[in-house]
């Protein structure tokens, strides 16, 4: 089955302790990109990647990390997390590629909920 | 500033009832997509529109991209409880880079 895996679903951190969200995709996709969704902003992109080893800020990246040596994972690091990235976290993929991007579905995780104290 | 401005922010409709929602930006859309979702769950994909003049539909939701690909309305047939929901427009915006933007949702409530 075509998905994106993201864990963990649920975590309750406290400031400034180290945490990595995951996402791995199993459909060969070269475009990926990280979301966070907050009550009245909307979904605002973190990070997105065209391909492995390229990668990009999007609207929110500050107190963000991301890598992507491999094509299918993608990963969401937060070195010194703070209470005001608590949030809902979205993992995507699509077939776009830098010469058509833009076209193809956006296939989304099921989303993680981060609490930081 | 948004890229993608979403209106009406919220819409509370009787069931029955037919609804549109917009989604607008200044400059050309590439890939614009409409997704729902429950609020705090996943988002669902609805549709895709790519070329200007495109309609699409599914079931009792149709979406249009403007011959401008600047703007997209999707509208609902005769709503249902089940239309409730967020709505949430996204799309590369020409010059991004390839950045995908969202609107901010439209809050849909559909009363029995």
């Amino acid at each position: 089955e075509a998905q994106v895996t993201q864990n963990p679903r649920y975590l309750i951190t406290v400031t400034g302790k180290k945490l990595t969200v995951t996402c791995s995709q199993n459909m060969n996709h070269e475009y990926m990109s990280w979301y966070r969704q907050d009550p009245g902003l909307g979904l605002r992109q973190i990070y997105y990647s065209m391909n492995v080893e390229v990668t990009d800020k999007g609207d929110v990246p500050e107190g963000y990390k991301v890598s992507r040596k491999e094509k299918r994972n993608f990963p969401l690091i937060l070195e010194s997390p703070s209470p005001n990235q608590t949030s809902l976290y979205f993992c995507a993929s699509s077939p776009w590629t830098s010469g058509r991007g833009g076209t193809g579905e956006l296939f989304f995780g099921e989303g993680s909920r981060l609490t930081v104290l | 500033s948004q890229e993608l401005e979403q209106s009406p922010q919220s819409l509370i409709v009787q069931e029955g009832k037919n609804l549109t929602i917009n989604c607008t930006s200044s400059k050309t859309l590439y890939g614009l997509y409409w997704y729902k979702q429950k609020y705090g769950e996943g988002l669902i994909f609805l549709m895709m529109l790519q070329k200007g003049g495109e309609e699409k539909s599914h079931e009792k939701i149709t979406a249009k991209l403007d011959e401008k690909k600047q703007q997209s309305s999707l509208h609902i047939t005769a709503s249902q409880p089940s239309h409730a929901g967020i709505y949430l427009c996204g799309a590369v915006v020409r010059g991004s880079n390839y950045k995908l933007t969202f609107g901010k949702g439209t809050l849909l409530t559909v009363n029995p």
